[in-house]
């Protein structure tokens, strides 16, 4: 166990749908990022919060959504899905940010089959 | 944005061999990190080795930032080291998330 915890791990929907992706992060970790892969696309950023606030994005679609909580546990909304979003979504925890981002940790992911 | 580039792409070795993984990026960094994804798909923090060396067991990193490249080293190969192998770096001046490289596929044979 990382200490990264994300659910569901499993999630086949259909398309034109919305989910919801849950994690918490690694306690005392205020970084949570959240991180989409796919064989075409590898691994890629999409967002990152800092302590409740968005501080940076990445290549996030505008159909995506994060928030992050008081609690610290952060959520990614897919909404509109289509068959190319089907993927392996990672959160992942730090210690710092930025530079400073040391103690990365990653959770097991929610594969996303999209049909 | 910044480039990164590993090698080789795969990787197949006997059980007890040697091996080094490169990595290469195309401007400065202050954030190094390397990643083991195991056949299972879970992604596990190796090093972070923004420059220098670091050990741990039988892995061993360095990081040359002057001249932009990284090298894993993984000595005396078992096959629970078998999985995809990655690099990734963070350049930007502000919060921002890591970029990976495609990886190092490598495969140990017993």
């Amino acid at each position: 166990d990382s200490g990264v915890t994300q659910t569901p791990k499993h999630l086949i929907t259909a398309t034109g749908q919305r989910v919801t992706l849950r994690c918490s992060p690694r306690s005392g970790d205020l970084s949570v990022y959240w991180y989409q892969q796919s064989l075409d696309q590898g691994l890629q950023f999409l967002i990152q919060y800092y302590n409740g606030e968005e501080r940076a994005k990445g290549n996030i679609l505008e159909r995506f959504s994060a928030q992050q909580f008081p609690d610290l546990h952060s959520e990614l909304n897919l909404s509109s899905l289509e068959l190319g979003d089907s993927a392996l979504y990672f959160c992942a925890s730090s210690v710092g940010q930025g530079k400073g981002a040391y103690g990365y940790t990653f959770g097991s992911g929610t594969r996303l089959t999209v049909v | 944005g910044i480039q990164v580039e590993q090698s080789p792409p795969d990787l197949i070795l006997q059980e007890g061999a040697n091996s080094t993984l490169r990595c290469n990026f195309s401007d400065s960094v202050n954030n190094l990190q390397w990643f083991h994804q195991n056949p299972w798909g879970q992604l596990i923090n190796l090093f972070y080795i923004p420059s220098g060396t670091k050990q741990n067991g039988r892995l061993s990193a360095t990081t040359v930032a002057t001249e932009r490249y990284s090298l894993l080293y993984i000595s005396s190969s078992q096959t629970t080291d078998s999985g995809v192998y990655f690099c990734a770096v963070y350049s930007g001046g502000g919060a921002d998330g890591l970029t990976f490289g495609k990886g190092t596929h490598l495969i140990i044979q017993p």
